[in-house]
């Protein structure tokens, strides 16, 4: 079952902060995120394991509330390059395979 | 060193004829993935080889698709008698080894444009 990813669409000035989720109504044992830019490969950012485990960017914070099967990623004073369509993939086991939801575009304004 | 690789970056091709889109993974990336991006669509999961296992080819969406990897290594996925409906950015990824606590590093893309 696909994630449900919210807001839709985040527009922000350099600097501000943003916080972007990532929500199902099934039980998960992972949530990646990745980031897309217009034209290009999407790029890892983040995976976050049932149980606490983390593994990512040092300067990408995140975060899985197990009891919620929600995940959040946390954009702090944000740059130019962080523009871009976020994406999850979700999976409910160690072998099974990622479904993706369908982006958030975030947009950083000069 | 190098990342995922994928041929052709672009192709149109009339509607009926078959195409083959290529995917080069990453030196010894034991897990490729295919996946396809429709416009304004996430990434649909289309079809995940580990090693020897049998491929998992549970997101094909018709028997007109199919894909093999050849020695552990390059992959092709193969659309038969092409559809209008098959247009779109089919991605493929790699990842060291197969699991959902992997991360997976994608190709450029093949954008596909049946006509």
């Amino acid at each position: 079952q696909q994630p449900v990813q919210s807001p839709q669409a985040v527009i922000l000035r350099e600097g501000e902060d943003a916080v972007i989720n990532c929500s199902s109504s099934k039980a998960l044992y992972s949530v990646h995120w990745y980031r897309q830019k217009h034209g290009e490969a999407p790029v890892f950012l983040m995976i976050l394991l049932k149980g606490g485990e983390q593994k990512g960017h040092e300067k990408i914070s995140a975060s899985f509330n197990e009891k919620k099967q929600q995940s959040s990623l946390y954009l702090t004073a944000s740059q130019l390059s962080y523009s871009g369509t976020y994406f999850c993939g979700t999976s409910r086991g160690a072998n099974s395979k990622l479904t993706f939801g369908k982006g958030i575009t975030l947009s950083v304004r000069p | 060193g190098a990342g995922v690789s994928q041929s052709p970056s672009n192709k149109v091709t009339e509607k009926g004829k078959d195409v083959e889109l290529r995917c080069d993974p990453i030196s010894g990336h034991t897990a490729l993935y295919w996946y396809r991006q429709s416009l304004g669509q996430g990434l649909e999961f289309l079809i995940y080889f580990q090693g020897n296992s049998a491929p998992d080819k549970s997101g094909l969406p018709s028997d007109r698709f199919s894909a093999e990897r050849t020695g552990g290594s390059v992959s092709t996925l193969t659309i038969q008698r092409t559809q209008q409906e098959d247009s779109a950015v089919y991605l493929c990824a790699s990842s060291l080894v197969g699991g959902a606590g992997i991360e997976q590093y994608f190709g450029p893309g093949t954008r596909l444009t049946v006509t």
